[in-house]
């Protein structure tokens, strides 16, 4: 059974520092991993997507990489700032014949303080 | 171009209740999926629909829970009779099928309280 794990479960830095957010899940059989940001209140936000395949995705200061053989992505934000308060969840998509839907880790509430 | 929406934003009502949550999704969307977070927990998948089509409802909890699609539009989730610990956020997302990078969209959910 998959699951996902995100650690920490919550994080409160400076504004500008460099930061990492962790994931990691049980089995590497997946089809992808996103990313998702979610403001309270709102629904979820997808940051970034990275297909099994890939190693890497970028989108402007945020970078995802996958090591699936390992079980684990990190979500890299550069330059912090307070607008990047949120939370950001990961999720992972199952191989392609267990369907679309996606399993996700708790999150990580980030805090990023002026 | 309006995104996912749900309807209502929240729901509060008493134990042995019924409940019907509504999502539209993006128009062109033929996938849809119920997802929910209870307190203190992730988020875990409900159902899926691809147009009327139930693909997957594995994650429905118990027989308390009706999902339907018909005519492969909007969808509906009822509850009922309500219990407790059916208290969470309940959240619709749509993607287009046969897409290989799929993104699913998400609406903002709606809250239910069971008192």
């Amino acid at each position: 059974k998959q699951e996902v794990t995100q650690i920490p479960a919550a994080l409160s830095v400076p504004e500008g520092e460099n930061l990492v957010l962790n994931c990691s899940f049980t089995d590497s059989a997946i089809y992808n991993l996103q990313w998702f940001r979610q403001d309270p209140g709102k629904g979820l936000t997808s940051l970034l997507l990275i297909q099994s395949s890939q190693r890497e995705q970028t989108s402007g200061r945020l970078n995802a990489s996958l090591d699936k053989s390992s079980g684990r992505s990190t979500l890299y934000i550069a330059a912090s700032q307070p607008g990047d308060s949120a939370t950001y969840l990961c999720a992972v998509r199952p191989d392609w014949n267990q369907g679309g839907k996606l399993i996700f880790g708790q999150g990580t509430e980030l805090s990023v303080k002026p | 171009e309006a995104g996912v929406t749900q309807f209502p934003s929240h729901s509060v009502i008493e134990k042995g209740q019924t409940v019907t949550l509504r999502c539209d999704p993006i128009s062109g969307h033929d996938n849809l999926y119920w997802y929910r977070r209870v307190m203190g927990k992730e988020i875990k998948f409900l159902l899926h629909f691809v147009k009327e089509s139930k693909q997957d409802e594995s994650g429905m909890p118990n027989n308390r829970f009706l999902a339907e699609r018909t005519g492969g539009t909007y969808s509906t989730l009822k509850v009922q009779p309500a219990e407790l610990e059916d208290s969470g956020v309940y959240f619709c997302a749509s993607s287009q099928v046969y897409v290989s990078q799929e993104t699913q969209y998400f609406g903002p959910g709606t809250r239910l309280l069971v008192l």
